[in-house]
């Protein structure tokens, strides 16, 4: 089974419209990390957000938010009042176990997102 | 604050070479990880290296090795360099001992194998 999903391959959005990127993951460890990165064509991998399994609170960074449901597992990226800059690749991630800095990333497929005038 | 760099920008190497990838980690880290990104995929992670040594290991051939630096920066190296090995290399460095749980990305050395 695939531990991270993004079934959508490509989304166009409107021009400062919000858009929303999913993900959902599997996994039996109780302690785990999500993250969400943008890499534009250039190729680097940019950090975006991430949410702790044990984390609260859905995590938000300036425009950037992920709407957890650890029940249902998934961990959308909320992008809102999008920009023609962050057309790019999202790619979501996931860390298994507790050992912080010590662990391998698991990436989805991505999303191909391109912003429209 | 430097970020994560990494050298060459680009390669062209032909079947059977071997490559040699370097990375600098962000200041402040000491973990580094090296990922393969295949065109149109996300990427797979290759091997893991802390303090000096190889901690963790992807599905990859022995043809794929690696060193870290007492200063935490590190090399990839591989081997009889096949077809398929053709690909964007990110490393990214993390730090184990302050338990940060967020990996920086470098831009990326892309490979092609002809």
């Amino acid at each position: 089974a695939q531990k991270i999903t993004q079934t959508q391959p490509g989304m166009f959005v409107q021009e400062k419209e919000a858009v929303t990127l999913d993900c959902t993951y599997d996994t039996s460890d109780p302690s785990y990390g999500l993250f969400w990165y943008k890499q534009p064509s250039s190729g680097e991998m940019i950090f975006l957000i991430y949410q702790g399994s044990y984390d609260q609170q859905n995590a938000t960074e300036g425009r950037y938010s992920l709407n957890f449901q650890k029940a249902r597992k998934s961990a959308n990226l909320v992008i809102s009042a999008s920009q023609l800059g962050d057309s790019a690749m999202y790619f979501c991630a996931m860390r298994e176990g507790s050992n912080f800095g010590n662990e391998k990333l698991t990436f989805g497929t991505g999303t191909r997102l391109t912003i429209i005038p | 604050d430097a970020g994560v760099t990494q050298s060459p920008t680009h390669l062209i190497k032909t079947r059977g070479q071997q490559v040699t990838l370097r990375c600098s980690p962000k200041s402040g880290h000491d973990t580094v990880s090296w990922y393969q990104q295949a065109l149109g995929q996300g990427p797979q992670f290759i091997f893991q290296y802390y303090e000096e040594e190889e901690r963790q290991r992807g599905n990859f051939p022995d043809r794929f090795s690696g060193h870290q630096y007492p200063n935490y920066s590190s090399e990839l190296n591989v081997n009889a360099l096949l077809l398929g090995d053709s690909a964007l290399y990110l490393c990214a460095s993390s730090s184990t001992g302050r338990r940060t749980d967020t990996q920086y990305f470098g831009p990326g050395t892309r490979l092609t194998v002809l």
